[in-house]
């Protein structure tokens, strides 16, 4: 059974400081992972989708790297902004077959001006 | 594009009453599924439909939750009866068929449900 944690739960940076939040996962037969962010009463927003054949996915100022063997994954946000501040969700997807996500709890970012 | 909507954002029952979620996926996407995260925790699946079938509702709580997805376009999720515990966040998905190598799932603003 998948378990995804992320830690910690919540992380203040000032304003344009680089920075990592981390995800953990327990099953490394993982087939993508995808990185969302969610803005207090919205949805969640797709960032990036990592396939398990890929090591790391860039878009913008974001960086997402998987590394199936250690159950790792990062998301780098680099030159951090006031609007970056969210709550940041990894989620994986167990095996080809099996659809369903499974998340963490998030990290609570908040980019301090 | 339109992306996946979901009626109503809010919803505020009593206990024992019946409610029914609805969403829409984006237009084209087979794969639909439906989340949940209730106060202080993760958000968990429920359940996931191909087109009109229901595919793996190995998330479903318990048989008050009836899920539907007729004509494989909208789908709805009832509770009935509504108990306390039911009270959370109720997110829908959609993806383009699985395989095609764009599996992104693409999430509606959720159902904030509150049962009193």
């Amino acid at each position: 059974k998948q378990e995804v944690t992320q830690i910690p739960a919540a992380l203040s940076v000032p304003e344009g400081e680089n920075l990592v939040l981390n995800c953990s996962f327990t099953d490394s037969a993982i087939y993508n992972l995808q990185w969302f962010r969610q803005d207090p009463g919205k949805g969640l927003t797709s960032l990036l989708l990592i396939q398990s054949s890929q090591r790391e996915q860039t878009s913008g100022r974001l960086n997402a790297s998987l590394d199936k063997s250690s159950g790792r994954s990062t998301l780098y946000i680099a030159a951090s902004q006031p609007g970056d501040s969210a709550t940041y969700l990894c989620a994986g997807l167990s095996n080809f077959g099996n659809e369903k996500l499974t998340f963490g709890t998030g990290t609570r970012l908040t980019i301090i001006p | 594009e339109a992306g996946v909507t979901q009626f109503p954002s809010h919803s505020v029952i009593e206990k024992g009453q019946t409610v029914t979620l609805r969403c829409d996926p984006i237009s084209g996407h087979d794969n639909l599924y439906w989340y949940r995260r209730v106060m202080g925790k993760e958000i968990k699946f429920l359940l996931h439909f191909v087109k009109e079938s229901k595919q793996d509702e190995s998330g479903m709580p318990n048989n008050r939750f009836l899920a539907e997805r007729t004509g494989g376009t909208y789908s709805t999720l009832k509770v009935q009866p509504a108990e306390l515990e039911d009270s959370g966040v109720y997110f829908c998905a959609s993806s383009q068929v699985f395989g095609s190598g764009v599996e992104t799932q693409y999430f509606g603003p959720g159902t904030r449900l509150l049962v009193l």
